[in-house]
């Protein structure tokens, strides 16, 4: 049972470049979240998706698009990359209902930096 | 608006001493409260979760947490730690059933495990 799973692991980017960074899930959640850490800061909601085809705003949006085309595919799109967002991406899912209630599972995280 | 704090930024005890790791959080109604940790280069794993009944809450790997609503808290308390457990231990508090972009991290703690 793989769970929640990012890629890459790790990953540098130059001002200005794109990436995307991979999250898939394989235990059918309809819902999904993509979150960065900073250290001090805790975990900064940046998109979240209900279901196939939905995605919302979290706290931190700016600087990032994602898409939600299957249930199991929530990649996070970085499209001029600044060096604040340097950070520490997670990726999370949680089951259908009411998430808070049931709590997230986590992927192991992307380390991005930028330069 | 609701909040997490973790006054403790760092945390050191011996092997086998007990461990309490302090979470309060502000919100006007009766939150969801979140207990995750996480190891070095991993991602978030939920400890246990609270949402109605008992105040008292078992979680895995020995844990156990505490809300106390007159005192805005949600403290995490292990009576004898292990190694093993030095990691980052994050509390987190969720508004609602339907908010989904509502669930808000503290900063975490970090505590470390000398023999």
């Amino acid at each position: 049972n793989a769970g929640v799973t990012q890629t890459p692991k790790f990953r540098i980017l130059k001002i200005g470049q794109s990436m995307t960074l991979q999250c898939t899930q394989d235990m059918n959640h309809n819902y999904m979240y993509w979150y960065r850490q900073d250290p001090g800061m805790g975990l900064k909601l940046i998109y979240y998706s209900v279901g196939a085809g939905i995605t919302d705003k979290g706290e931190v949006p700016n600087g990032y698009n994602v898409s939600r085309s299957t249930t199991e595919d929530f990649p996070l799109r970085l499209e001029l990359a600044a060096p604040s967002q340097t950070s520490v991406y997670f990726c999370a899912s949680s089951r259908t209902g009411a998430p808070p209630h049931y709590g997230y599972t986590f992927g192991s995280g992307t380390r991005l930096t930028v330069v | 608006a609701q909040s997490v704090t973790q006054p403790d930024i760092h945390i050191t005890v011996s092997e086998g001493a007990s461990l309490e790791l302090r979470c309060n959080y502000s919100y006007g109604a009766t939150p969801y409260l979140f207990w995750y940790v996480q190891s070095p280069g991993q991602g978030l794993q939920l400890l246990l979760k609270y949402f109605s009944g008992d105040t008292l809450v078992q979680g895995i790997k020995g844990f156990e947490a505490e809300f106390k609503r007159s005192q805005s808290s949600f403290n995490l308390r292990k009576p004898s730690v292990h190694w093993s457990d030095a990691a980052e231990y994050f509390c987190a508090v969720g508004a609602g059933k339907t908010s989904y972009d509502k669930v808000i991290f503290g900063p975490g703690t970090s505590l470390s495990v000398i023999p």
